[in-house]
């Protein structure tokens, strides 16, 4: 079945850029997806793209994805310690717009 | 801003209770879905409806598991008997439909404690 798989750590100095890595196997993705979670909380819809885009911007937020290396990752800008949290990426599989998520990549910003 | 709502946001339960969650969509979203999250891993689809229907129930663990949507609007996922294994994060989304893209939002999820 589809797996979309991602690091589990990583750590930055405040101010500096983030970027987490996503990587997916279902060819037919249309749409993958970021989501934010914050300790006890639900998931925050942080961006999404287009399986026919390169890259996409958004504030402070950068998504590039590479379809034939089937890679997507999230650039944070500025990293803040607010920004400390697990992101998720996702995609859709299926015709029912059903999100497989990977594991989620813990976010640590020190000052 | 219209806001995926659960409660209760906390349950403790012993092994063979009954529990029950609920969910209220966001309003004008014909499509729901319940995830379930254990620690330290990403949500898995356990049931979505489209208006009353399930249309993917295929990881939903029948035998304890039942989710229903009578009116098409509010959700309540049930575990019979709850098994400590069950011990995780409830969360229910969303989405204005099934298209491929809708996007599907969150709410604040219930964390189940079996003990």
């Amino acid at each position: 079945g589809e797996d979309v798989e991602q690091s589990l750590f990583l750590s930055v100095r405040e101010g500096d850029s983030s970027v987490i890595n996503c990587t997916y196997t279902d060819s037919s993705s249309t749409y993958l997806y970021w989501y934010k979670q914050e300790p006890g909380a639900g998931l925050q819809l942080l961006t999404y793209i287009f399986s026919n885009m390169d890259m996409k911007q958004d504030q402070r937020l950068t998504v590039l994805l590479n379809k034939k290396d089937k890679h997507l990752s999230l650039r944070i800008a500025d990293t803040q310690t607010g920004d400390s949290a697990i992101y998720f990426c996702a995609d859709i599989s299926g015709g029912y717009n059903k999100l497989i998520f990977g594991a989620g990549t813990r976010l640590a910003v020190h000052p | 801003e219209a806001e995926v709502a659960q409660s209760p946001r906390y349950k403790i339960t012993e092994k063979s209770q009954a529990v029950a969650f609920w969910c209220d969509p966001i309003s004008g979203h014909a499509t729901l879905y319940w995830y379930r999250q254990i620690l330290g891993q990403g949500p898995e689809l356990l049931v979505q409806f489209q208006d009353e229907s399930v249309v993917d129930d295929s990881q939903l663990p029948k035998d304890r598991f039942s989710a229903e949507r009578l009116k098409g609007v509010d959700s309540t996922l049930k575990i019979q008997p709850a098994e400590l294994g069950d011990s995780a994060m409830y969360l229910c989304a969303s989405s204005l439909g099934t298209g491929s893209g809708e996007t599907q939002y969150f709410g604040p999820g219930t964390r189940l404690l079996v003990l």
